[in-house]
């Protein structure tokens, strides 16, 4: 069936440091992908998506790149802020119904 | 901001007793999915519907879970008798009926605790 793997956090970085979140999924077939972030407190929000191979979505400084060929969905931010400190899943749509395949999520802990 | 609403934010239960989750879609969203997130931050799908019809649900909440979406009312999530495992944050969503690109929106969740 689907998957998705994803960063084993936590993760922790200093303020003004780079980001990657690994993301690598398996699917037979053409999904939707997606980066959401969940804030201590507070619901899953969506961070961005992206319907379409080899295209990008970014938001917020963050980005990441659907790579068919490779199956990874790789989240990345140039400078990270105090205030990114929060968990972050990689998700993909199955086409055929309309549950999400969640990964396991990956805690970000920035320091200033 | 969330549209989705839910309540109450937070309700504390003995083991054995009944407890009841409500849940507000975003409006025009005739889908909505019910998840457990627990301490791990890990979510277990429960069960969705598609307006008052249930699309999938796993085996523990035909069980042990009564849920709902009637219409012009809120859906519910209701553990028949709790358990000390059942102590998470249940979270619901809604989408559009889009299967191609639409997104879950979230509320803030319940939090359930089971003393």
């Amino acid at each position: 069936g689907d998957s998705v793997t994803q960063t084993e956090g936590p993760v922790t970085l200093s303020e003004g440091t780079s980001l990657t979140v690994n993301c690598s999924y398996e699917t037979k077939q053409y999904p939707t992908l997606f980066w959401y972030v969940q804030y201590p407190g507070e619901g899953p929000q969506l961070l961005f998506k992206v319907p379409k191979a080899n295209e990008k979505g970014s938001n917020r400084g963050f980005e990441a790149t659907y790579n068919k060929e490779a199956t990874s969905f790789h989240l990345q931010k140039a400078s990270v802020q105090e205030s990114d400190s929060a968990v972050y899943y990689c998700a993909l749509s199955e086409r055929s119904n309309y549950q999400l395949i969640w990964g396991s999520g990956t805690k970000l802990i920035i320091k200033p | 901001n969330s549209k989705v609403i839910q309540t109450p934010r937070y309700l504390v239960k003995g083991q054995g007793q009944k407890a009841k989750m409500r849940c507000i879609p975003e409006k025009g969203h005739p889908v909505v999915f019910w998840y457990q997130q627990n301490k791990n931050n890990e979510f277990k799908f429960l069960i969705n519907f598609q307006n008052q019809e249930v699309l999938q649900q796993i085996d523990m909440t035909e069980k042990r879970f009564s849920a709902e979406c009637p219409s012009n009312s809120p859906c519910s999530l209701e553990i028949q008798s709790s358990e000390a495992g059942d102590s998470a944050l249940y979270l619901c969503a809604s989408r559009s009926r889009d299967k191609n690109t639409g997104q879950l929106y979230f509320g803030e969740g319940s939090k359930l605790t089971v003393l």
